[in-house]
């Protein structure tokens, strides 16, 4: 069965701190890979998604990530972030089942 | 707008007691799905449905049952089965019943047991 891993729990960061979120998947066939936002008391959002092409996806809000496919990983990118971008990422895959198989978490916590 | 809405926010169950959750969207998708989500665990699925009449299990159905009468609604209900049904339950939707597409997921209902 499909498993999804995120490196971190809880990641801490100052503004204009880069950030890298990893994730890791288990599947070595085709996936369809995205990573979903969820605010404080908000409902989960689309951040980015990748299905084929160019390994490098930009997102909302200046994020990015890169599906390196033998590494079977898609971390998420930001150069610089900021306070409102605190918050708890969830990367998600999809293969061939009907299933999206969701990692754990990570929060984010930006300092001002 | 379009959206996904779940209804109630917050929801108290008494020991033995089903309690259905309700989630309702207007975004013409076909798929539906209802997941739970518990600290440091991320979502596990619990049934989907790419169809109206048509319904499949999840990772972790036990305890859970849903229907699908009309394709904007996929209600979920909590049984006395469920032994630890504590937990913050999200509803989702999706355009593409093969799952090719992103989720649209709702505000969710949080269940806690008296």
């Amino acid at each position: 069965a499909q498993s999804v891993s995120q490196h971190n729990h809880h990641v801490i960061l100052s503004e204009a701190a880069s950030l890298e979120l990893g994730c890791n998947y288990s599947y070595g066939g085709t996936v369809n890979l995205f990573w979903y936002v969820q605010y404080p008391g908000q409902h989960l959002q689309l951040l980015l998604k990748y299905f084929s092409g160019d390994p490098l996806v930009k997102g909302i809000k200046g994020f990015e990530a890169e599906f390196i496919k033998s590494k079977f990983s898609f971390n998420l990118r930001k150069p610089s972030v900021q306070w409102s971008d605190t918050a708890e990422y969830f990367c998600a895959v999809k293969d061939y089942g009907q299933n999206f198989v969701f990692g754990p978490g990570t929060r984010l916590s930006v300092l001002p | 707008d379009g959206g996904i809405t779940q209804s109630p926010k917050y929801l108290f169950r008494k020991e033995g007691q089903n309690v259905t959750l309700s989630c309702e969207q207007n975004l013409n998708h076909d798929a539906m799905y209802w997941y739970r989500q518990d600290p440091g665990q991320g979502l596990r699925l619990i049934y989907y449905s790419q169809i109206v009449n048509d319904f499949q299990k999840g990772d972790i159905a036990e305890g859970y049952s849903v229907s699908r009468e009309k394709k904007e609604s996929f209600p979920l209900t909590v049984t006395s089965a469920q032994k630890n049904p504590t937990a913050f339950y999200l509803c989702a939707s999706s355009l593409d019943r093969r799952g090719n597409q992103p989720q649209h997921f709702g505000d969710g209902t949080r269940l806690s047991i008296l």
